[in-house]
């Protein structure tokens, strides 16, 4: 099955700069990329996505960049604001529509 | 906007009890997928439906753990009889050919 890592699991960061996620997957069957933001109390709510046949995607502040090769994708988000604070969690899968497999979240913080 | 409904928000129990959690997936999509949550373990997925059919619940315990669609509107997820380790958020979530969109779980609490 699809195994996915994420790093770093927190990071701090002022407001005004650059944060970066980065996530692996193993299976090389998986062509599509989400990532979600998770505020507390709420569920995951999807923030920008990437398919395989994408090398980069953007999205205002948000981009996500992606190399298959390599199998990890990234999460850029710039000009941080302190209601980007959450938790972000990266996922694979290999078709839209089935089930994401999940990394275990990068708790984000954005000090004034 | 459409939602994903869960409910209820929190749920808080013994030991040994019976638990349903209910979810309205969103109208038109075909899948629906149930999530547990921890800080230890993260988001695991449960068991997936479509078109109301199981099609994966290798993620649960079986002898505890069910989960069904008794129509395209409702999605159950039922543990009996519930243990401490049970305690987590679960999150139902729903798609069609579309990134998923999640509800804002059940908080469950088995004492």
């Amino acid at each position: 099955g699809e195994n996915v890592e994420q790093h770093p699991s927190t990071l701090s960061v002022q407001e005004g700069d650059s944060a970066v996620i980065k996530c692996t997957y193993s299976d090389s069957a998986s062509n599509y990329f989400p990532w979600y933001k998770q505020e507390l109390g709420k569920g995951p709510q999807l923030i920008i996505d990437i398919r395989s046949n994408v090398g980069e995607k953007k999205d205002q502040r948000i981009a996500v960049t992606l190399n298959k090769t390599a199998k990890h994708f990234s999460l850029h988000i710039t000009e941080t604001q302190p209601e980007d604070s959450a938790v972000y969690f990266c996922a694979a899968n290999p078709n839209s529509g089935y089930a994401l497999n999940f990394g275990k979240g990068t708790s984000l913080l954005v000090t004034p | 906007d459409a939602r994903v409904t869960q409910t209820p928000r929190h749920k808080v129990t013994e030991m040994g009890q019976e638990v349903t959690m209910r979810c309205q997936p969103i109208l038109g999509h075909n899948t629906v997928f149930w999530y547990r949550q921890t800080m230890m373990q993260g988001l695991e997925l449960l068991a997936y439906f479509r078109n109301r059919a199981p099609l994966d619940d290798s993620g649960m315990p079986k002898d505890r753990f069910s989960a069904e669609m008794p129509d395209a509107t409702l999605a159950t997820l039922k543990i009996q009889p519930s243990e401490p380790r049970d305690s987590a958020v679960y999150f139902c979530a729903s798609g069609f050919n579309s990134p998923l969109h999640f509800g804002n779980g059940t908080r469950l609490t088995v004492t």
